[in-house]
């Protein structure tokens, strides 16, 4: 069974750097056959799709924060990360990773505990 | 900028049958759009339930199921449970770099 545990700073200071990594467990992040993406959700508000990636390290963004996104992967860690830049308050959510499977369109079967991100100085 | 719609809230009894919807801006919702649902009760992430339109994961109650309906993609209840309130999002690609969300329906067993 495939775990997901996203971890980082609860807390980012404004126009600073978010950085949050998902340890993937019980399956190989290398696989081919599956996509890694990364959703928010600010309070009381709902779900936001960021962006997802492939083993390979190809990348897809969302549009409205491709300017300041980066999402990278690490099979040896077997680990994948997201870097948002320049962040506001509005970049305030809980961050959740999940995997998706590529050859069945099951875009986020299983998804992590998320983890709050605070933007405040 | 596409935008998914989804029913704001419905209420439902217990027993009976809910279907909520999912319509997008862009038309009518086919297949191609691969849509997807899922459930988030308070404090949890969310769970998936449907994918590819009507495909069930291995833990999805019977009682749930997907199809499309009108132009847009539904999520049906049959047989609604009190565990069944919730709060339940649609998901819909676009192509490689825009997936998108609906807004979400709260549904209420009362």
């Amino acid at each position: 069974q495939v775990q997901l545990q996203e971890s980082g700073p609860g807390l980012v200071k404004p126009s600073q750097t978010l950085s949050l990594t998902c340890t993937v467990s019980g399956d190989s992040i290398g696989s081919g056959d599956y996509y890694w993406s990364w959703i928010r959700q600010p309070p009381g508000k709902g779900l936001e799709w960021i962006g997802y990636i492939y083993s390979s390290g190809s990348a897809y963004y969302s549009p409205s924060l491709k300017s300041r996104l980066t999402l990278s992967v690490d099979t040896s860690k077997n680990q994948f990360s997201l870097k948002l830049r320049s962040v506001t308050a509005a970049d305030t959510a809980v961050y959740y990773c999940a995997r998706g499977y590529l050859r069945y369109f099951d875009f986020l079967g299983y998804w992590g505990r998320g983890t709050l991100v605070s933007v405040s100085s | 900028q596409t935008v998914v719609t989804q029913e704001p809230s419905l209420t439902v009894s217990p027993g009976g049958t809910v279907t909520l919807t999912c319509a997008s801006s862009t038309g009518a919702v086919t297949t191609t759009y691969y849509p997807n649902w899922f459930q988030q009760k308070p404090g949890q992430a969310p769970r998936a339930l449907i994918y590819n339109t009507n495909k069930k994961h291995s833990w999805t109650p019977a009682r749930f199921s997907g199809s499309l309906l009108g132009g847009k993609a539904a999520l049906t209840l049959s047989g609604v449970q009190p565990e069944d309130e919730a709060d339940y999002y649609c998901l819909l690609y676009y192509g490689a770099a825009q997936v998108v969300f609906g807004g979400g329906t709260k549904l209420t067993v009362l």
